[in-house]
């Protein structure tokens, strides 16, 4: 079945240091791809989207590109601030699927100033 | 600003009690999640819906839970008996394939 896989946790890097967080996925038809992040007590948040293959989603500094060739969706900002500290969730959704998103466990990500 | 809105945000209750939470999605938007998180287990799919009918339920409990949408503008979740292992956040959201899913705040659910 389809599947989202990601790096596991918990990353944690300097503030303005290049971020990268790996997503790598599983489906059987032509998914739409999505990266989530979730604060502390709160909901997860749509943070950016891509719904074909070499599509490009950014947001609030962060981008992250469909992949069909390697089935990935790696997320990436190049100067993180402490608060991008958050859990961030890679998620598909697959046609065949009648619109089900499926997350990924999800990467917690902290900061030091 | 369109919203999913989750009521309550917090319920503590006795194992054996009823609960239900309730949610109400995007106007607009044609899919319902319920999705329950914990430490343990991550984010979890409970149900969902397309144009109010259940689509997929696999991954809730048939004994105890229950999920309905008896309009477009109400989607709920019940638990009965409650136990203390229901102990979570159950997340609602809506949205489609395109547009992804759009989360509330989330019902945190204490059984003691």
């Amino acid at each position: 079945g389809d599947s989202v896989t990601q790096m596991e946790g918990p990353v944690t890097l300097s503030e303005e240091a290049f971020l990268t967080i790996n997503c790598t996925y599983t489906a059987t038809g032509y998914p739409s791809l999505f990266w989530y992040v979730q604060y502390p007590g709160e909901g997860l948040q749509l943070l950016l989207k891509a719904t074909k293959a070499d599509d490009k989603g950014s947001n609030k500094g962060f981008e992250a590109t469909y992949r069909k060739e390697t089935t990935s969706f790696h997320l990436e900002k190049g100067s993180v601030q402490v608060s991008d500290s958050a859990v961030y969730f890679c998620a598909l959704s697959d046609q065949d699927s009648a619109s089900k998103i499926i997350f990924g466990s999800g990467t917690r990500l902290s900061i030091r100033p | 600003d369109a919203r999913v809105t989750q009521t309550p945000r917090h319920k503590v209750t006795e194992m054996g009690q009823e609960v239900t939470m309730r949610c109400q999605p995007i106007l607009g938007h044609n899919t319902v999640f319920w999705y329950r998180q914990t430490m343990m287990q991550g984010l979890e799919l409970l149900a969902y819906f397309r144009n109010r009918a259940p689509l997929d339920d696999s991954g809730m409990p048939k004994d105890r839970f229950s999920a309905e949408m008896p309009d477009a503008t109400l989607a709920t979740l019940k638990i009965q008996p409650s136990e203390p292992r229901d102990s979570a956040v159950y997340f609602c959201a809506s949205g489609s394939r395109a547009v992804g899913a759009f989360f509330g705040q989330g019902t945190r659910l204490t059984v003691v």
